[in-house]
Parts: structure tokens; sequence; C-alpha cells
């Protein structure tokens, strides 16, 4: 397997532009996360999805930010309107079912709002 | 909801030397300890995990340590080497299935 793909790398936008960030989990992980990195934050805990659908998404910061998990191997991270707040690296992460596993990262989706 | 503080946020150490990174947890219904490696510009990953019916585990030169009473952990790392540094995170979950909440991190240096 490769591991936790996300999509794009890197991604500069305008100000009040939409933005959506993609991930693949690993094949038979059942959880997934996105996560938000910040020098200020740390990591932090946006979403979690659990057999495609959300069960805790009290980390999301406001209505400006959406998530969905349409199947098993895809998940979006939608920003609209982006604010240069928003800048930071996007983590998504799989877990396999069961309690106490490991979460394996993707490399993680760079955003730049200007 | 689980909160997970980290200290400190930044660590020097000479190479050599030991390095301790402090974790403390709220909830005390988690039961899973991971610790978290990221070097720079990459993705974080595990070097280490303890779970709530256990005290301490060890792996060559890391351990980590658990005291459920007090709900902290600990991350351990013996005669450091300049390949240790990076940005460490501690983690809790159990309660809720597979959730996880990570420390804010500590970003250690090694210094040679």
């Amino acid at each position: 397997d490769a591991g936790v793909i996300q999509s794009p790398r890197h991604e500069v936008t305008e100000m009040g532009q939409e933005v959506t960030l993609r991930c693949k989990p690993i094949s038979g992980h059942n959880s997934l996360f996105w996560y938000r990195q910040t020098m200020m934050r740390g990591l932090e805990l946006l979403i979690y999805f659990n057999n495609n659908v959300p069960i805790d998404d009290s980390g999301m910061p406001e209505d400006r930010f959406s998530a969905k998990m349409p199947n098993a191997s895809f998940s979006t991270l939608k920003i609209q309107p982006s604010e240069p707040r928003d800048s930071a690296v996007y983590f998504c992460a799989s877990i396999p079912d069961g309690p106490n596993t490991e979460a394996f990262f993707g490399q993680g989706t760079r955003l730049t709002v200007v | 909801g689980e909160n997970v503080e980290q200290h400190p946020s930044t660590l020097s150490v000479q190479e050599g030397d030991s390095a301790v990174i402090k974790c403390t947890y709220s909830d005390s219904a988690s039961n899973y300890f991971p610790w978290y490696k990221q070097e720079l510009g990459k993705r974080p990953q595990l070097i280490i995990d303890i779970r709530s019916n256990v005290g301490e585990k060890k792996d060559q030169r890391i351990a980590v340590t658990l005291n459920k009473t007090a709900k902290h952990f600990s991350l351990h790392i013996t005669e450091t080497q300049p390949e240790d540094s990076a940005v460490y995170f501690c983690a809790a979950g159990g309660r809720y299935g597979n959730k996880l909440v990570f420390g804010a991190g500590t970003i250690l240096r090694v210094k040679s």
C-alpha cells in the first residue's frame, strides 16, 4: 500500500477563494482524521470519521470549514472562503479498526492563503 | 472532551545527555498513549506507545512511563544523538474509539 495520500502537497491561494484538500486513506482503515498543524497550536484535530460517518467535528473552527467522506477511499476538507489565518499544514491520518492502534499520517498539504 | 498538555515546548540537550518530555491528560477514560516524532518537513510517525495496563515500556534508547492516578505520561530518550532532533508529540485516546488528541509538541534539539 502506498500509505495515506494527500493532494495537493502545496496550495497557494488568494483570500476569499475556495480551497479543497483531498485524502485517500490506507485501504481497509476504518477511521480517518483531519488535523491542522501550526507553530502556535501544534496538531489540532478538526474532524474524525469512522466508517465514512463524521463522529466528532467539534474541532472544525468555523462554518467556513467542511469535510466529507463519500466513500471509504476518499475524503475532502473544504475551506470557503479562505482567510490568511487558515494558512497551515493540514494532515490526514487513517487508523485500522480496533482500539488503540497506530495512526498513519499522509504527507500533509501546506496551505498558504495570501 | 480530552485535553492534552505537553511540556516543555522546546528542549535543547547536549549529545549523549538524556531528554524527558512530559504530558498530562484530562480524561480518566483514556487508555492509549502514543508518541510521534516529526522530522522537519515530514509527517508525524509513531515511535512508541503505551496502554493503560502497563506503567512503563522501553524500546532501545526510548522509554515511556505512565501514571494513571496522576494522569501523566512521559517520554525518555537516553544517549541522545543529533538524529533525535525533531518535534515530538504525545497523544491520548481510547474513550471514543480511535480518536486521538495530541499535545502541542516539543521541539527537541540535540547539540553535537
